[in-house]
C-alpha cells in the first residue's frame, strides 16, 4: 500500500521568496514519486518525476525537489516565487507494477504568492 | 500535439439520471486512467485500461460506475442512477509505451448532481 502526506494544505509566500512545499510518502516497494501543478478549471500537468535515478529532480518553471529515503520526503523547492506560480500542488506516488502505475495523490497544497 | 481532450467540460445531472463521459487520449498511448477529484481533495483512481483491457477497476466506488475502452484508444466512463455524492471532477489520464510512469491529464469533466 502507498500513501502521501502533503503538510500545509495552504503556504503563502513573497514574490521572490524560496517556496517549499513538504511531501512524505509510504510506499512497501521502492517508488516514483511525482508533482503535479493544478491551475483552476485545468487538468494537472506534471512538474517534475523521481523514477529512482538521481535523487536531486528538476523540472519544469525552475522547480526541483530531492528524494530523500531516509525521511521518506520529497519536498518541492523553488528559489524564487513568482506571481504565475499560484496554483495547487499535488505529490504522488506509485509503483510501476503489473496493474499500471496508478497514481496515490496527496490533499493538495494551495501555493498563494503575495506582492 | 494534440493532448487529452474529455467531453463534456461540464455536466448538470438530476438525482438519478444516467451520465456518459469521454476521453479522447493522446494518440498511441497505450495506458489510459480514470480519477475522481472531490472539491479540495486529491484525485482518487477509479480504473486503468492497457489497450482496450481493463486491467484494475478496484478503485470504482460502486457497481454504478462503468467504464469501457472496446477499441483500445477513446473511453467512456459511465455513471447511472447518479447521486449527489458522485458531483466531482472526473480526470482522464493517458500514458504512452515508453513512458508507463508518466501520465498526460485532460481538463476533466465536472459533474454536478442536482
Amino acid at each position: 500500500a502507498q500513501s502521501v502526506t502533503q503538510l500545509g494544505s495552504h503556504v503563502s509566500v513573497s514574490e521572490g521568496a524560496l517556496v517549499l512545499l513538504r511531501c512524505n510518502y509510504s510506499s512497501s516497494v521502492p517508488p516514483y514519486l511525482f508533482w503535479y501543478v493544478q491551475y483552476p478549471n485545468q487538468g494537472l500537468q506534471l512538474l517534475l518525476k523521481y523514477t529512482s535515478a538521481a535523487t536531486l529532480v528538476k523540472g519544469i518553471n525552475g522547480f526541483e525537489a530531492e528524494f530523500k529515503k531516509s525521511e521518506t520526503s520529497f519536498h518541492l523547492t523553488k528559489p524564487s516565487a513568482h506571481m504565475s506560480d499560484a496554483a495547487e500542488y499535488f505529490c504522488a506516488v506509485s509503483a510501476l507494477t503489473g496493474g499500471g502505475n496508478k497514481l496515490t495523490f496527496g490533499t493538495g497544497t494551495q501555493l498563494k504568492v503575495e506582492l | 500535439g494534440a493532448g487529452v481532450s474529455q467531453s463534456p467540460r461540464y455536466k448538470v445531472a438530476k438525482r438519478g439520471q444516467d451520465v456518459a463521459l469521454r476521453c479522447d487520449p493522446i494518440s498511441g498511448h497505450v495506458s489510459l486512467f480514470w480519477y475522481q477529484q472531490a472539491l479540495g481533495q486529491g484525485p482518487e483512481f477509479l480504473t486503468y485500461f492497457q489497450n482496450e483491457a481493463q486491467l484494475d477497476k478496484s478503485g470504482l466506488p460502486s457497481d454504478r460506475f462503468f467504464a469501457e475502452r472496446p477499441e483500445g484508444s477513446v473511453s467512456t466512463l459511465k455513471i447511472q442512477r447518479t447521486q449527489q455524492e458522485d458531483s466531482a471532477v472526473y480526470l482522464c489520464a493517458s500514458s504512452p509505451r515508453d513512458k508507463l510512469y508518466e501520465q498526460y491529464f485532460g481538463p476533466g469533466t465536472r459533474l454536478t448532481v442536482t
